[in-house]
């Protein structure tokens, strides 16, 4: 089985602040982990994703998520928020690569300017 | 490449009507799937396909039937339309690397 738990639904940062997004997860095997980032009337993009490589991986647009095993966590951060920035967030696990992805509530990210 | 393609963008039905939610890909993958969005849920996955003429179950399959006869096409049918079915729809296909979405088709039943 597999889930996974996004903590916060909405977060506000101010323009150059750190974004810090949180995401745990659960899963009876070593996970693939991915985040996902939609902008409003729009379907989904990968920002990174995670296979068991390197456990900090770098992503798109300056984020990047660092794999925690003991913490069963995946937060993605990136130290300069931007306006453009100002999306939904959705982290997601699956046990198949990149098939059959369980994905998490979404966390809404507002800018501040 | 067109990528993944999803008609219509907008579909407004009666309860109890009958439509296909249409998805396609010119990118060659094998896997193709449906989610359906909620506000508060997620994405939710409905049924997926590992190649033509294999389909199988997702977390929300009630409701919807699939069937792929070809790699490109991936159809989604409502075959009696429910208010609760109201939803934004994404068709996704994907390679090793990565799982591409389609724009959503957002469907309201009255």
């Amino acid at each position: 089985a597999q889930s996974v738990t996004q903590l916060g639904s909405h977060v506000s940062v101010s323009e150059g602040a750190l974004v810090l997004l949180r995401c745990n997860y659960s899963s009876s095997v070593p996970p693939y982990l991915f985040w996902y980032v939609q902008y409003p009337n729009q379907g989904l993009q990968l920002l990174l994703k995670y296979t068991s490589a390197a456990t900090l991986v770098k992503g798109i647009n300056g984020f990047e998520a660092e794999f925690k095993k003991s913490e069963t966590s995946f937060h993605l951060t990136k130290p300069s928020a931007h306006m453009s920035d100002a999306a939904e967030y959705f982290c997601a696990v699956s046990n198949f690569g990149n098939e059959k992805l369980t994905f998490g509530t979404g966390t809404r990210l507002t800018i501040i300017p | 490449n067109a990528g993944v393609t999803q008609t219509p963008k907008f579909q407004v039905l009666k309860t109890g009507q009958s439509m296909t939610l249409q998805c396609a890909q010119d990118m060659n993958h094998e896997y193709m799937s449906w989610y359906r969005q909620d506000p508060g849920m997620g994405l939710r996955l409905i049924h997926y396909s590992v190649g033509a003429g294999i389909t199988d179950q997702g977390e929300v399959p009630n409701g919807y039937n699939v069937s792929r006869s070809t790699t490109e096409d991936f159809p989604l049918r409502l075959l009696s339309a429910a208010p609760s079915q109201t939803s934004v729809y994404f068709c996704a296909s994907s390679s090793f690397n990565e799982q591409f979405f389609g724009p959503g088709t957002r469907l309201t039943v009255l």
